[in-house]
C-alpha cells in the first residue's frame, strides 16, 4: 500500500542531542500525526496537525505541518534515554472515510 | 479511563488453520481500525469499522475480513492462514477520523 517517505530509517544520537525527522510525500495531506512506538508495544500517538503551516510542541516534542502540505517533521530536543523507540509520521489525506497512511518509522537510539 | 485492549496477546496457528483476533476500543469511540505490521515494515491498513458497517478496506485478499459489534468491540478473521501472516496485528479507535489511539497489538505466529 501506499506510505509516507519518513527519514532518517535510523539514528543513533549522544544523550542531550537534539533530534530531527521528516516525512514526505507527493500528494498532498490534510492531517499529520507523529507516533511514537516502544518494543512490544502500539503506537502511541504525540501530536497531531491539522493546519498548514501549524507548529505544535508537547513537552520537548515540536512538530510542524509544512506549508506545502506534502511535509511535515519533528524534533526532540535535549534526548533522554526514554526517546529510545520507532516513530511513525501518518498521514490523511482527505476527510471523510479514507484511512492514514503511514511511514515506515524512524528508529531512534539515545547513547547515556 | 481505560485504553484500546486486544486479546489474545500471542497467538500460534499452523498454515491454513483460521485465526480470530479481538478489539475493545476506548470507551466511547465508534471507529475500529485494523493494521497489520510485519517485521521490519511500517502499519498496513486493513479494515475500518464504524457504527457497525465496514468503512473502508486496505489491498488485502477476502481471507482478512472482520466485524463489528453493537458494543463497537471488533474481531479480526484470518482464514487460511499463510506463512507470511506473521505479524503484529494492531487495533485503533477514535471518535474523530484522524486521531487514533492503538492497542497493545497481538503477535500472530505462523508456522
Amino acid at each position: 500500500g501506499q506510505q509516507l517517505n519518513q527519514s532518517p530509517q535510523s539514528m543513533f544520537i549522544q544523550e542531550g542531542e537534539d533530534v530531527s525527522m521528516n516525512c514526505t510525500s507527493s500528494s498532498i495531506f490534510n492531517t499529520w500525526l507523529w507516533y511514537k512506538q516502544d518494543p512490544g508495544e502500539g503506537p502511541v500517538l504525540l501530536i497531531a496537525l491539522y493546519k498548514a503551516g501549524e507548529l505544535t510542541s508537547n513537552g520537548r516534542l515540536t512538530a510542524q505541518f509544512g506549508i506545502t502540505r506534502k511535509d511535515s517533521f519533528l524534533n526532540i530536543s535535549a534526548s533522554i534515554p526514554s526517546d529510545v523507540g520507532i516513530y511513525f509520521c501518518a498521514g490523511q489525506r482527505h476527510s471523510g472515510n479514507t484511512p492514514l497512511v503511514f511511514g515506515k518509522g524512524t528508529r531512534l537510539s539515545v547513547i547515556a | 479511563e481505560a485504553g484500546v485492549t486486544q486479546s489474545p496477546t500471542h497467538l500460534i496457528k499452523t498454515r491454513g488453520q483460521q485465526a480470530t483476533l479481538r478489539c475493545s476500543p476506548i470507551s466511547g469511540h465508534t471507529s475500529v481500525y485494523w493494521y497489520q505490521q510485519a517485521l521490519g515494515l511500517g502499519l498496513q491498513f486493513l479494515l475500518w469499522y464504524d457504527e457497525g458497517e465496514e468503512r473502508n478496506r486496505g489491498n488485502f485478499p477476502p481471507r482478512f475480513s472482520g466485524r463489528q459489534f453493537p458494543n463497537y468491540s471488533s474481531e479480526l478473521n484470518v482464514n487460511a492462514l499463510e506463512l507470511e501472516d506473521s505479524a503484529l496485528y494492531l487495533c485503533a479507535s477514535s471518535l474523530a477520523e484522524v486521531e487514533q489511539y492503538f492497542g497493545p497489538g497481538t503477535r500472530l505466529t505462523v508456522t
